[in-house]
């Protein structure tokens, strides 16, 4: 499978803990997105990466939130000290930027969150 | 930052019929506009996009228009089929720094057969 792929797919866990997310793009693509997904709304934006710069974060983005892309390769999601609100779907997403152009975002299937 | 406004949030239509959603966005730099059908419990995938140098794209039964004086794109889905029901999202992205994907609040389509 070349798509993007996300791992764990499902994460439950206690409240205060720590969580890590894993997301591998799509091999060619220079940019990675991260989105949390509630039920019955659209992609939240999170932060995205342009190989391995960090190019922007959402204000709703706590600092209880961090992400990495070290290498310009996969990148990871960490929660820490998770919460009950933290509970939604973290979808991933890659695409090309060139110039201009931005070109279509292909998500992961996404990792499922759920703090008990 | 860009604001993606999309209506209706719900939408039911007869096998067959027509179906129209419309979005509206903010940022008169956005310039890439890609419309996402995610399946319950399934990830988002692109059905079809349009860039702001065109007005109109067409591909089989779905057709999207952009008018850019007035800020709003509309998906239209012609001849619809029970494998249609999904929830829809538009979206929008600008060019140069900040142009992470805008996403509207998604739309319930209901394809009754």
């Amino acid at each position: 499978d070349t798509g993007v792929s996300q791992d764990p797919r499902h994460k439950i866990t206690k409240r205060g803990q720590n969580v890590t997310f894993r997301c591998d793009p799509i091999s060619e693509h220079n940019r990675l997105y991260w989105y949390r997904q509630t039920l019955g709304q659209g992609p939240e934006f999170l932060t995205y990466f342009q190989n391995e710069a960090q190019l922007e974060k959402s204000r709703l983005l706590s600092d209880r939130f961090s992400a990495e892309r070290p290498k310009g390769s996969f990148s990871t999601l960490e929660i820490q000290r998770t919460e009950q609100g933290d509970s939604a779907m973290y979808l991933c997403a890659s695409s090309s930027y060139r110039g201009r152009w931005n070109t279509e975002a292909f998500f992961g299937q996404g990792t499922r969150l759920t703090v008990v | 930052g860009e604001n993606v406004e999309q209506h209706p949030s719900t939408l039911s239509v007869q096998e067959g019929d027509s179906a129209v959603i419309k979005c509206t966005y903010s940022d008169s730099a956005s310039n890439y506009f890609p419309w996402y059908k995610q399946e319950l419990g399934k990830r988002p995938q692109l059905i079809i996009d349009i860039r702001s140098n065109v007005g109109e794209k067409k591909d089989q039964r779905i057709a999207v228009t952009l008018n850019k004086t007035a800020k709003h794109f509309s998906l239209h889905i012609t001849e619809t089929q029970p494998e249609d029901s999904a929830v829809y999202f538009c979206a929008a992205s600008r060019a140069g720094t900040g142009n992470q994907f805008y996403f509207g609040t998604g739309t319930s389509l209901t394809v009754i057969p």
